[in-house]
């Protein structure tokens, strides 16, 4: 089975500052792989995904993530934060091959200082 | 197009009851996969249905049980409450069966046990 590691479950920023959130994966196949949002009292919104098209994918709000194979990372980035970024972050995985259900990481919860 | 909509969004039950929880996936879509999230345990894949066939089922007792009808609508069931049910329960949907499937999240539904 497929799984992710969220390196941090807090990253604080200044408002303006690089956001740069970790996600590592382990897999034996090219995995699929998903970077979702959380707000207070709210479900999960998809900022971007892999799926093997280019490495590097750019998602809404300005977040972009690169695909490392030889780092096994895909760690989420944006150049300038803004107050509203501040939430929780979740990396996933496609959990095991032909199946939809997703491993998520435990999560980043992000704090944008003004 | 209207999104996820999960019913009721919250709710409280005491040990030993059942509770039964609701979710419309997006129009046209055909695949309910159902998560629950707590602290201690983050983000767990539940059970997954696709044309009113369980097809992924997760590290759960079986008192957490599901279903979808033929409009795509899912309910999900916990018999025999325990307060280590308490959470917050995500549906998402999905269009088809193939792996690189975005789901998509509804607001989700705050179970407490008391």
């Amino acid at each position: 089975a497929q799984s992710v590691t969220q390196l941090g479950s807090h990253v604080s920023v200044s408002e303006g500052a690089l956001v740069l959130l970790r996600c590592n994966y382990s897999s034996s196949v090219p995995p699929y792989l998903f970077w979702y949002v959380q707000y207070p009292n709210q479900g999960l919104q998809l900022l971007l995904k892999y799926t093997s098209a280019a490495t590097l994918v750019k998602g809404i709000n300005g977040f972009e993530a690169e695909f490392k194979k030889s780092e096994t990372s895909f760690h989420l980035t944006k150049p300038s934060a803004h107050m509203s970024d501040a939430a929780e972050y979740f990396c996933a995985v496609r959990k095991d091959t032909g199946r939809r259900a997703l491993t998520f990481g435990s999560g980043t919860r992000l704090q944008v200082q003004p | 197009k209207a999104g996820v909509t999960q019913t009721p969004r919250y709710l409280i039950k005491t040990r030993g009851q059942q509770v039964t929880l609701s979710c419309s996936p997006i129009s046209g879509h055909r695949s309910v996969s159902w998560y629950q999230q707590t602290p201690g345990q983050g983000l767990q894949f539940l059970f997954e249905y696709f044309s009113e066939t369980q097809r992924n089922k997760g590290n759960f007792p079986g008192r957490f049980s599901g279903r979808q009808f033929s409009n795509s609508r899912s309910e999900m069931n916990v018999s025999t409450l325990e307060l280590g049910d308490s959470a917050l329960y995500l549906c998402a949907s999905s269009l088809t069966s193939g792996e690189a499937d975005t789901q998509y999240f509804g607001p989700g539904t705050r179970l407490t046990v008391l």
